[in-house]
């Protein structure tokens, strides 16, 4: 069985700021982890993937995560916020004991103010 | 790459009549597409995995009879909503996995969707 808890469903940030979104998982297999991002009316884009390669994960957009397997966390981080950031964003887990199923996170909705 | 188109992207209908929603996969080939419903600031919910050439493998709590899905070719599912109701309208987005880029992993990429309003 496999599930993600994201732990903040609203954040607000001030643009050029840092953004923190927090997520931890709960996985039998080893896990595949995502992040992807959704802005109203639109489908998902894949912001980053962990795959079991290397623990610190760069995405699109200045966005990374850190896979830490002791606090079973994953969380997304940008070094300075671009109100284009603005959206909803999903930490998701896969594995191969999932069937190639994705688990979704309730999402965080981030808010950027200027 | 790997971009996946839906059409509609919005539809509205009345309630008894039926609803086609296409998925394709536009520059791969997608052996194993996903059905998923989303509900107004909620997250995403897994309907259906849909395997080219099979019959679709439906999640608990999912009616078969009523969320049709075909998937005839290997880029494209389509997902049926028959004799819709209001308690129908959702946004459904449909995701395909590329075998070439995702390997061994479970990366999928989600079309950008369609809302269903069931009037």
């Amino acid at each position: 069985a496999q599930s993600v808890t994201q732990l903040d469903s609203h954040v607000s940030v001030s643009e050029g700021t840092p953004v923190l979104l927090r997520c931890n998982y709960s996985s039998s297999y080893s896990p595949s982890l995502f992040w992807y991002v959704q802005h109203p009316n639109k489908g998902l884009q894949l912001l980053l993937k962990y795959t079991s390669a290397a623990t610190l994960v760069k995405g699109i957009n200045g966005f990374e995560a850190e896979f830490k397997k002791s606090e079973t966390s994953f969380h997304l981080t940008k070094p300075s916020a671009h109100m284009s950031d603005a959206a909803e964003y999903f930490c998701v887990v896969g594995g191969t004991g999932g069937g190639n199923k994705l688990t979704f996170g309730t999402g965080t909705q981030l808010k950027v103010e200027l | 790459g790997a971009v996946v188109s839906q059409h509609p992207s919005r539809v509205i209908c009345k309630s008894g009549t039926s609803v086609k929603i296409e998925c394709r996969s536009l520059d791969f080939q997608a052996t194993t597409m996903f059905w998923y419903r989303q509900f107004p600031k909620q997250s995403l919910m897994l309907m259906a995995t849909s395997n080219e050439g099979s019959k679709a493998t439906y999640e608990q709590g999912v009616e078969k009879d009523k969320f049709l899905i075909n998937h005839a070719s290997l880029t494209l599912s389509t997902l049926t909503v028959t004799s819709a109701h209001p308690e129908d309208s959702s946004f459904y987005i449909c995701s395909a996995r590329d075998p070439w880029t995702s390997g061994s992993t479970d990366t999928q990429y989600f079309g950008p969707g369609t809302r269903l309003t069931v009037l």
